[in-house]
């Protein structure tokens, strides 16, 4: 079992609407969740954190953690022809700063 | 300010070869990560610096990779008899602290192709 595993994708949703990516882990310790969008050729950049259980927003993202289930989730509402991107989320591993990347969601959104 | 840098951008070498790769983090910045990655794949943790020191090198495939840090600033990743299979993108990031929560910044990468 991968230690953080998301679906690759595509995902493809139209301008406007709301897209839904997905993460589970496999360390019930952790600690520390991110979600990272990177472009094509590009580098990784930070887009969330979360930390706790439950709903955080920031602009049009809003992640969700719930621990219990060892499940991130990232909504991206009034998706934009520029939040095409693959879509990496992250754990950070129990008292230390071992960072786990999953491979990616690729979205792709239909202008 | 200036973000994390990596030189060289391409390095395209032999099989068998040694090679360095460079990383400046964001001035101030106390903790650095270099990751490897490769096509379709995340990022995958090679090995993180606390200040000079490796406080975490567990994601060192072999001992032909080593990286020092010997000021606590820029970083080099040391790469000896290199592969076909050592061929991605070598990632740099810096944070500023050694919270489990600090964002990490990326470097532009290394693209490193061993023929």
């Amino acid at each position: 079992q991968k230690e953080v595993e998301q679906n690759s994708g595509p995902l493809s949703v139209p301008e406007g609407a709301i897209a839904s990516l997905n993460c589970t882990y496999s360390d019930r310790g952790s600690q520390s969740f991110f979600w990272y969008r990177q472009y094509s050729g590009k580098s990784p950049e930070l887009i969330m954190s979360i930390y706790s259980n439950g709903d955080k927003e920031d602009g049009r993202f809003t992640a969700q953690l719930n621990k219990a289930s060892q499940y991130v989730s990232l909504l991206i509402r009034d998706s934009q022809p520029s939040d095409s991107a693959t879509y990496l989320c992250a754990v950070r591993n129990t008292g230390g700063f071992k960072t786990i990347f999953g491979a990616g969601t690729r979205l792709f959104v239909k202008a | 300010g200036a973000g994390v840098s990596q030189t060289p951008s391409n390095k395209v070498t032999e099989k068998g070869k040694y090679v360095e790769l460079r990383c400046d983090p964001i001035s101030g910045h106390t903790a650095l990560y270099w990751y490897r990655q490769s096509l379709g794949q995340g990022p995958e943790f090679l090995i993180y610096f606390q200040g000079t020191g490796a406080a975490d090198d567990s994601g060192l495939p072999n001992d032909r990779f080593f990286a020092v840090r010997p000021e606590g600033s820029v970083s080099t990743l040391k790469i000896q008899r290199t592969e076909r299979g050592d061929s991605a993108v070598y990632l740099c990031a810096s944070s500023p602290r050694s919270s489990g929560r600090d964002t990490q910044y990326f470097g532009p990468g290394t693209r490193l192709t061993v023929l």
